[in-house]
């Protein structure tokens, strides 16, 4: 399939782990924030998104933490599993259309 | 599968020449959004419309345009092509302007040689 990108962080973890990916944001002013993930010859494909008044947000094995005081997003994937393996991108919104993206992260799970 | 479909799937050209993707949206989604994932630029919004009418630009060039039809169909010209605009090219939809997580397409890869 099409690569993303071939200079993407890297995290590699085994099957059953948990996984924590990490995104740096830049706008202080952005309120809302999402989690994509894209497999190998897709499009993004929205997973969890959580709002800038909220500092956690759970959903079907998939946590997004938002800590504002540093600008830092994160996603944790419970037990995760070989279809997991995909480039998760995080992404900010300060309102209205303009969606910034982050660089992306590749998830590589070993069975 | 998001229900957002684009064509074509792949599409070689030359540089200096034109080409048009076309991107049919969710049914009942009447906003389009376009962006250009490169390499070395990641995600990059391009422009959005609304029920026909342009919404939003972001780092389109000039030398692109867009357009979205009454049956909100979109189609996006790209012309004067060169080596770097090489990318996959993605189309969004979302039920109305104020949607800040639109639904994907599969994307257009756009290789110029």
């Amino acid at each position: 399939g099409e690569s993303v990108g071939l200079h993407l962080p890297t995290l590699s973890v085994q099957e059953g782990d948990n996984s924590i990916i990490n995104c740096a944001y830049s706008n202080s002013a952005s309120d809302y924030f999402i989690w994509y993930k894209q497999e190998s010859g897709k499009g993004p494909q929205f997973i969890i998104d959580i709002r800038s008044n909220m500092d956690k947000r759970q959903g079907q094995r998939v946590t997004v933490l938002l800590n504002k005081t540093v600008k830092h997003l994160s996603l944790q994937i419970a037990a995760t599993q070989p279809g997991d393996s995909a480039v998760y991108f995080c992404a900010e919104n300060t309102g209205g259309f303009k969606t910034i993206f982050g660089a992306g992260t590749r998830l590589f799970v070993k069975a | 599968d998001s229900g957002v479909t684009q064509t074509p799937k792949h599409l070689i050209t030359a540089t200096g020449q034109r080409v048009t993707l076309r991107c049919s949206p969710r049914s009942g989604d009447l906003s389009v959004y376009w962006y250009q994932q490169s390499l070395d630029q990641g995600l990059q919004f391009l422009i959005q419309y609304y029920n026909g009418e342009e919404r939003a630009k972001g780092n389109i060039l000039e030398r692109f345009s867009a357009q979205q039809f009454p049956d909100l169909h979109s189609e996006l010209n790209l012309s004067s092509l060169e080596l770097g605009d090489s990318a996959l090219y993605f189309c969004a939809s979302s039920v109305d302007h104020l949607d800040r997580s639109p639904a994907f397409g599969p994307g257009t890869r756009l290789t110029v040689t």
